[in-house]
């Protein structure tokens, strides 16, 4: 499928295991984004992605690991889930060639909870 | 990248022109104003973009004047299907983490 894919789209767990969430485009962008949506609090970037095997921590880092082998994936992994984040996760990627400064397409989401 | 300030709610009727202001005092000279869309249970959507006085797509018109220090989204006729949460940013470069505030939520009722 072209665009920005996320998978699971649901997913509940248990408090202490491991959780990845996967996140896919086919645009070949350069940038990459994992954000978390809550109430009250709205989206908050959790890593991000400059280029393959690049990646930095944005506002809420704590508790996720990311990588980037290869470009048109980005995964997310809650190493030792928790119920703090249950949250909606979004996925998104953007790359200096389009047309608007910083235009991010967004995944369609990642709903996740923790018991 | 500057604050942005919005108005929390808005309500509306189909077929009205509804304007959403938003403050960005503190806006740098390399600095774009962006608005994103947000459905229930969707990711955001880019709406449009602007750096000064008026741009306008088929979804809507965003207003800047000159000092950009607010900008104006308008978007004209709204329909039920225009109900959403929509987000004023502040973006200077590509790559950059996008700051949400908590946006603006319009509901349009028939």
């Amino acid at each position: 499928d072209a665009g920005i894919t996320q998978s699971p789209r649901y997913k509940i767990t248990e408090t202490g295991r491991q959780v990845t969430l996967m996140c896919h485009q086919t645009w070949s962008h350069s940038y990459m984004f994992w954000y978390r949506q809550d109430l009250g609090h709205g989206l908050r970037l959790i890593y991000y992605s400059a280029a393959a095997d690049i990646t930095d921590k944005g506002e809420v880092p704590d508790g996720y690991v990311v990588s980037r082998s290869k470009t048109e994936n980005f995964p997310l992994t809650l190493e030792s889930a928790t119920r703090s984040q249950t949250s909606v996760y979004f996925c998104a990627s953007s790359d200096p060639g389009t047309l608007h400064v910083d235009e991010q397409f967004f995944g369609p989401g990642t709903r996740l909870t923790v018991l | 990248l500057a604050k942005t300030t919005q108005p929390i709610s808005m309500d509306s009727y189909e077929g009205q022109e509804v304007n959403i202001t938003c403050s960005h005092n503190n806006i740098a000279t390399n600095d774009y104003i962006t608005w994103y869309q947000q459905f229930p249970s969707q990711g955001p959507r880019f709406i449009i973009q602007g750096y000064k006085t008026k741009v306008t797509n088929e979804v809507a018109s965003l207003f800047i004047p000159a000092d950009r220090k607010s900008s104006t989204l308008s978007l004209p006729r709204v329909s039920l299907s225009d109900t959403a949460v929509y987000y004023c940013l502040v973006v200077s470069q590509a790559g950059t983490a996008l700051i949400f505030g908590k946006g603006t939520t319009l509901s349009v009722s028939s």
